[in-house]
């Protein structure tokens, strides 16, 4: 079956403006992540929504950032006042279920977001 | 300090021999699950093996093999017959499921760049 899926893959904007980016998880998985990437290193969590409600939040780097996943499958991520240390790729990932003991998190191919 | 914590940037290593990947990890959690992660150049994160916390056994999946020493925390990756194909940045992850990781997100170390050699 289809596995996540991100867009736009890449996304150049301009310091100041605002961005979102989509996920659109595995079909039927309820829980869903959002980890960001910087150059070099290792993702880092920002958020995780099970079902409609994000459930923790406590990754988000500040009041700029916000996601929402209305209808419980896809989701998005916005940006408002971009800055250029946003600039990372943002990896979006479903699973199954959360709170299970082996639960594989599934990962989409990212979008890269470039803020000049 | 660090949660997970891999201590070689880069390693090389020829064709068809083996290679082991450090991984190191800090928690208080009785019950967590440690991942490994292969990311190619064109950015996905593939899952390669999974060793739960209370599992005894270490787990294989194929060529990989993760040597889980529980007291030392650490969790190496072993990957055997190497191919060119395995080249690729490999991330160690940790899922802590304790109360205060409800959402059992994943915490990565930095990574480890393998080059396979021809």
């Amino acid at each position: 079956g289809a596995g996540v899926s991100q867009t736009p893959s890449n996304k150049v904007t301009e310091k100041g403006k605002y961005v979102e980016l989509r996920c659109d998880p595995i079909s039927g998985h309820t829980a869903l992540y959002w980890y960001r990437q910087s150059l070099g290193q290792g993702p880092e969590f920002l958020i995780y929504f099970q079902g409609t409600g994000a459930a923790d939040d406590s990754g988000l780097p500040n009041d700029r950032f916000f996601a929402v996943r209305p209808e419980g499958s896809v989701s998005t991520l916005k940006i408002q006042r971009t800055e250029r240390g946003d600039s990372a790729v943002y990896l979006c990932a479903s699973s199954s279920q959360a709170g299970v003991s082996y639960n594989e998190q599934f990962f989409g191919p990212g979008t890269r977001l470039t803020v000049l | 300090a660090q949660k997970i914590t891999q201590t070689q940037p880069g390693m090389f290593v020829q064709e068809k021999e083996a290679v082991t990947l450090d991984c190191t990890y800090d928690t208080s959690d009785q019950s967590y699950g440690l991942f490994w992660y292969k990311q190619p150049s064109s950015g996905e994160m593939i899952f390669l093996i999974y060793q739960g916390s209370y599992d005894e056994q270490n787990a294989t999946e194929g060529r990989y093999s993760l040597n889980f020493q529980k007291a030392r925390k650490s969790a190496n990756l072993v990957i055997s017959a190497s191919q060119l194909g395995d080249s690729a940045m490999y991330f160690c992850a940790m899922r802590e499921e304790g109360y205060n990781n409800a959402g059992n997100m994943l915490t990565f170390g930095g990574g480890t760049r393998l080059m396979v050699k021809p």
